[in-house]
């Protein structure tokens, strides 16, 4: 099955520094990237779809200066968190559809990446 | 306004059935999804119904009915590791998924 990875799987960091959290699809290209955060016991917060070669779309509520999002080729999207504060701390998940043959509506998930901002 | 619902919670025991009920009410209607996640990770696909009716796969069926806005995941003969969250969402018009809370299912022995 359509494979996508995300990198780091957890990282620390100190209040104040930026966070670059990537998203690959290892085995299909896709146009359309997602990225969510969820809080403990929450589901999922869809923060902005990312599309390939344009602007990201931000959800009502997200601060685009502040999670900044590239979708620079069919197969890599990342998230950056900007001056990041322990309240940023979370559990941050991307997905992807394949835009080719593929597509079926599925969506594939990253592993996710939690951030702990100290 | 879009709206998933679903119970926060259920309790089954090993090698019984369970079933999770979820409906919606979406702008537009593309498809219904399952999926399952284990605390600390992401989701993981189970299902995907787009016509009405049941499909099985495996232990794991998934059931829609368009005209009502529902759906159930049926799990059976229960394992310990199906302890998780189960997750229900839709996707509208715009191909967008709206979620559902999630059903934390905790299976006892």
């Amino acid at each position: 099955g359509a494979v996508v990875s995300q990198h780091p799987s957890r990282v620390i960091c100190k209040s104040g520094t930026s966070v670059k959290i990537e998203c690959r699809s290892l085995d299909f290209q896709a146009t359309t990237m997602f990225w969510y955060r969820q809080f403990p016991k929450k589901s999922l917060m869809l923060m902005a779809t990312s599309n390939e070669g344009s602007k990201a779309t931000y959800e009502q509520g997200v601060e685009k200066d502040k999670f900044l999002i590239n979708h620079a080729s069919l197969t890599l999207s990342t998230l950056t968190v900007t001056s990041a504060h322990p309240e940023d701390s979370s559990f941050y998940i991307c997905s992807a559809r394949d835009s080719g043959q593929g597509d079926t509506g599925e969506l594939f998930f990253g592993e996710g990446s939690r951030l702990t901002v100290l | 306004g879009q709206n998933i619902d679903q119970p926060t919670e259920m309790t089954a025991t090993e090698g019984a059935i369970v079933q999770i009920n979820c409906t919606y009410q979406t702008s537009g209607f593309n498809g219904l999804f399952w999926y399952q996640q284990h605390a600390g990770e992401a989701p993981t696909f189970l299902s995907y119904n787009v016509l009405d009716g049941l499909e099985e796969k495996g232990r794991f069926s998934s059931f829609l009915s368009r005209s009502k806005g529902y759906s159930y995941l049926l799990l059976k003969e229960l394992q310990m590791k199906d302890s998780a969250s189960y997750l229900c969402a839709c996707m509208d018009s715009n191909y967008q998924l709206i979620w559902g809370a999630g059903t934390k299912l905790i299976i006892k022995p």
